[in-house]
C-alpha cells in the first residue's frame, strides 16, 4: 500500500541554522512528490515538486529537496532558517495509478528560535 | 485566472443544520477533491472527482455529499451538521492526480466551520 510518513511532528531550530524536515514514502509506482507549507490560518502553498526530472529540486524561499529512490525519501532542507519559515509543512505524494492517490503526510510543525 | 475559490471562509452552524461549501476552479482541471484538516491529523480526503459526473469517496466520507455537474464546480454538502464536523475544509484541484508531468495540486484558502 502506498503511504507517506513525515518522521517528525515538530522541529525546532535557531534562526540562521539549517533546517531538515524528513519525508519517506512507500510506493509500487513512480510518484510525484511535493512539499507544501501552511502558515497559521492560511491555505497551502506549494514549495517545490519532484516530477522525475532532476533529483535535486529547488523551491521557493531557499528551500530544496532531494529525491532518493534507494531510500524512498524526499527530505526538505534549507541552509539557514528565517523567522518567517515558522509554519506547518506537508509532504504530499501523488500517484498516476489511481485517481484517489494523493496522499498527505501528517505534517511537521517548524518552530524558529530567535 | 483566480485559481481555486472556496466560500464561505468562516461559518458557524447549529447541530442538525445543513449547508454547502462551494468550490470553483477556472483552470479546466479534471481532478477536484475535498479535505478536512484537524489538529494532529494532517489532511484527510473526504470525497474526490475525476471529472464532471464522476465522484467517489475518500477516507472520511460519512456525513458529506458531493456532486460534480460541471468541470468548474465541486460543492461539498453537510446534510445534518454534527459537532464532529467542526474542522477546516480545503478544496483542491489538479489537471490529473499524478502523472509523469507532476501536476501541481492547487488549494483553496480554506473554510473554517464550527458546529455548535
Amino acid at each position: 500500500a502506498q503511504s507517506v510518513t513525515q518522521l517528525d511532528s515538530h522541529v525546532s531550530v535557531s534562526e540562521g541554522t539549517p533546517v531538515l524536515l524528513r519525508c519517506n514514502y512507500s510506493s509500487s509506482y513512480s510518484p510525484s512528490l511535493f512539499w507544501y507549507v501552511q502558515h497559521p490560518n492560511k491555505g497551502l502553498q506549494l514549495l517545490l515538486k519532484y516530477t522525475s526530472a532532476a533529483t535535486l529540486v529547488k523551491g521557493i524561499n531557499g528551500f530544496e529537496a532531494e529525491f532518493k529512490k534507494s531510500e524512498t525519501s524526499f527530505h526538505l532542507t534549507k541552509p539557514s532558517a528565517h523567522m518567517s519559515d515558522a509554519a506547518e509543512y506537508f509532504c504530499v505524494v501523488s500517484y498516476y495509478s489511481s485517481a484517489s492517490k494523493i496522499i498527505f503526510g501528517s505534517g511537521t510543525r517548524l518552530s524558529i528560535r530567535p | 485566472n483566480a485559481g481555486v475559490t472556496q466560500t464561505p471562509k468562516f461559518q458557524v452552524l447549529k447541530t442538525g443544520q445543513s449547508m454547502t461549501l462551494q468550490c470553483a476552479q477556472d483552470m479546466n482541471h479534471e481532478y477536484m477533491s475535498w479535505y478536512r484538516q484537524d489538529p494532529g491529523m494532517g489532511l484527510r480526503l473526504i470525497h474526490y472527482s475525476v471529472g464532471a459526473g464522476i465522484t467517489d469517496q475518500g477516507e472520511v466520507p460519512n456525513g458529506y455529499n458531493v456532486s460534480r455537474s460541471t468541470t468548474e464546480d465541486f460543492p461539498l454538502r453537510l446534510l445534518s451538521a454534527a459537532p464532529s464536523q467542526t474542522s477546516v475544509y480545503f478544496c483542491a484541484s489538479s489537471y490529473s492526480p499524478g502523472a509523469s508531468s507532476g501536476n501541481t495540486i492547487y488549494f483553496g484558502e480554506g473554510s473554517w466551520l464550527t458546529v455548535v
